[in-house]
């Protein structure tokens, strides 16, 4: 079955510092969303990516969608301490309607 | 509130018991799923609704889960003979879309079940 991996699995960063996260697929996927989860809360939907090769960005936050769509990444520019969270990628393949979420990478942001 | 709301949002129960959880997605959406989350780990599909009809199932669930959306609203999920395994947080989401466009998912706070 499908598989969607995230590296790394933890990160911990100063204030001000960037911050990537890395996602890959084990098959092609139609779509790509990304979720943010804050400590003792629900997933909340940030991006979805649906084109080969799509770059969007949101304030501080830069996501891209890999040329074979395949893989995905998330970059946050100069962190903030409202940053802090786990953030999961979530493939769709190209056919069937069920997401796969990654493991998640948390993220800690010291002030 | 107009969100994805579940119920309960705790639930202890003994291992052997039955146990039912309901959500109820936001008004508009035709599509709710179940997801299962444990700490540490991303969510994991269970179960898909588009409005009352069930169209995808993990084949993860063993046959002690069972999920039904009767009139294309809400949505219950039970798990019977409960075992230590099934103790995760589980999530719903709802969304709407058409025959092949597939939007952002709405979460629940989720109910998290302990099984002593």
């Amino acid at each position: 079955g499908q598989q969607v991996m995230q590296i790394p699995q933890y990160q911990h960063v100063q204030e001000g510092e960037d911050f990537t996260t890395y996602c890959n697929s084990s098959t092609t996927l139609s779509n790509i969303q990304w979720y943010k989860q804050r400590p003792g809360g629900h997933p909340v939907f940030l991006i979805q990516l649906v084109k080969s090769g799509e770059v969007k960005k949101q304030k501080r936050l830069t996501f891209q969608f890999g040329e074979a769509k395949k893989n995905s990444s998330l970059h946050i520019t100069a962190t903030q301490t409202t940053d802090v969270g786990t953030y999961f990628c979530a493939g769709r393949p190209a056919s069937g309607s069920r997401l796969t979420f990654g493991e998640g990478t948390q993220l800690t942001v010291n002030p | 509130d107009t969100g994805v709301s579940q119920d309960p949002r705790h639930k202890i129960t003994k291992r052997g018991q039955n146990v039912t959880f309901r959500c109820d997605p936001i008004s508009e959406h035709n599509r709710l799923y179940w997801y299962r989350q444990t700490l540490g780990q991303g969510p994991e599909f269970l179960t898909y609704f588009q409005n009352e009809a069930q169209l995808e199932k993990s084949r993860l669930l063993s046959d002690r889960f069972s999920a039904e959306r009767p009139k294309g609203s809400f949505s219950t999920l039970e798990i019977q003979r409960t075992e230590q395994g099934d103790s995760a947080m589980y999530l719903c989401a709802s969304s709407f879309g058409g025959p092949s466009s597939y939007n952002e998912q709405f979460f629940g706070p989720g109910t998290r079940l302990t099984v002593l």
